[in-house]
């Protein structure tokens, strides 16, 4: 939706570092949602950056590139909680019209 | 904790018959969103409500849905006649329009089966 891209599955062992990235439209761009949804689970929400740079929130972090369309999700110390889709999603417009990628499926094994 | 409520949480029914999905959104939220959500299509933004005020349904097929919210504690997501392409989980979410984050609470979703 709305050239929203990102990576459709990724594999990463337990305690390493994974980097989800992501790629979007930027007109009417107004900022960048990642959310994580467990299998038959509704998404919750991780982030929303509408700056450039680096947000950290305990193991995870995400970033944003505005002139680029880009942003990505960084996990760190991975559990195998973690395995689990990573949506990424804009908001556009002056409303709260999100419009979400279709997800970044992560498998962490032993 | 507060949490968006959707019922039922499955639904089998047979084409050509009308489905109901009520959502109940976190009280105080002002804004209330329709998703649907397939394997190949991934999460798709049906309608959108701010102050039970219809914002954006451009994303949802006229000629069978409808969306309403007859007050601030209900939401409805209506298709009469239902299809099998209909079949998927729809998600209703609530949020408050306060920036900085616009933060969305989704609920458990409605599994829609058609046959």
């Amino acid at each position: 939706g709305q050239n929203i891209d990102q990576p459709t599955e990724m594999t990463a062992t337990e305690g390493a570092i994974v980097q989800i990235n992501c790629t979007y439209q930027t007109s009417g761009f107004n900022g960048l949602f990642w959310y994580q949804q467990h299998a038959g689970e509704a998404p919750t929400f991780l982030s929303y950056n509408v700056l450039d740079g680096l947000e950290e929130k305990g193991r995870f972090s995400s970033f944003l590139s505005r002139s680029k369309g880009y942003s990505y999700l960084l996990l760190k110390e991975l559990q195998m909680k973690d395995s689990a889709s990573y949506l990424c999603a804009r908001n556009s417009g002056g409303y709260q019209k999100v419009t979400f990628g279709t997800g970044t499926k992560l498998q962490v094994i032993p | 904790d507060a949490r968006v409520t959707q019922t039922p949480r499955h639904k089998v029914t047979e084409m050509g018959q009308e489905v109901t999905m009520r959502c109940q959104p976190i009280l105080g939220h002002n804004t209330v969103f329709w998703y649907r959500q397939t394997m190949m299509q991934g999460l798709e933004l049906l309608a959108y409500f701010r102050n039970r005020a219809p914002l954006d349904d451009s994303g949802m097929p006229k000629d069978r849905f409808s969306a309403e919210m007859p007050d601030a504690t209900l939401a409805t997501l209506k298709i009469q006649p239902s299809e099998p392409r209909d079949s998927a989980v729809y998600f209703c979410a609530s949020g408050p329009s306060a920036r900085p984050n616009y933060e969305q609470y989704f609920g458990p979703g409605t599994r829609l089966t058609v046959t």
